[in-house]
């Protein structure tokens, strides 16, 4: 099994729909992050955390909510999801001081 | 703020040929350095890192440099091989400790037989 794990791995929704992703880490890592990565644009930021009571805004947050459910469990909320939202979306963990993010095989959205 | 600037792709390679992929970057202070990998289909994972000024990463053939003095971070391999078609993401950290990574744009690396 996967150390990150993410839900789902391919997902097509309509515009206006909610919709959430999950990411769940064996590494017993206590950082967790989420990632967008579109065509040119590589990856940015949306949301992390540094600890189960610790959220933290990305650099392109708006329109996405998340929520650190326990320390190996982080999701990421589309509240009405929008066709510009289409994307790889990618969680990713980190523990003690190396810096070296941890990813998951990544949730394709799509939003028609 | 922190940026990180690197060459576009895609790079088309044959077999053997030699691979220099430029990244550039802006930060304040002494960041660590960041090469991570996608393969098709993949997630990101590290390729190699370094953490202070002239240090050299390494791993699987490839090597990059830590240059202060030309805030760069250059990815290079001797002999590709086609199973190194990838994306390739420059990334930096700002401080140590609790600090989040920003990374590249990404370069595609094509690599023919």
């Amino acid at each position: 099994d996967a150390d990150v794990t993410q839900t789902p791995r391919n997902r097509i929704t309509k515009t206006g729909k909610r919709i959430m992703l999950e990411c769940s880490q064996t590494k017993g890592h206590d950082r967790m992050y989420w990632y967008r990565q579109d065509p040119g644009l590589g990856l940015r930021l949306i949301y992390y955390s540094f600890d189960v009571k610790d959220i933290n805004k990305g650099e392109i947050s708006d329109g996405y909510s998340v929520s650190r459910q326990a320390q190996a469990k982080f999701s990421l909320s589309l509240e009405s999801a929008i066709p510009n939202q289409t994307a790889l979306y990618f969680c990713a963990t980190s523990g003690g001081n190396t810096g070296e993010l941890f990813f998951g095989e990544g949730s394709r959205l799509t939003v028609l | 703020g922190n940026s990180v600037t690197q060459m576009e792709g895609p790079v088309t390679l044959s077999e053997e040929a030699f691979l220099t992929i430029n990244c550039t970057y802006t930060a304040t202070g002494y960041p660590s350095l960041f090469w991570y990998v996608q393969y098709p289909g993949e997630g990101l994972q590290l390729l190699l890192k370094a953490t202070k000024a002239d240090d050299k990463g390494s791993n699987k053939g490839f090597e990059a440099t830590y240059r202060k003095e030309t805030t760069s971070f250059h990815l290079e391999k001797g002999s590709v091989q086609v199973s190194d078609s990838a994306v390739y993401f420059c990334a930096l950290r700002a401080q140590k400790g609790y600090s989040t990574l920003t990374f590249g744009k990404g370069t595609m690396l094509l690599v023919s037989p």
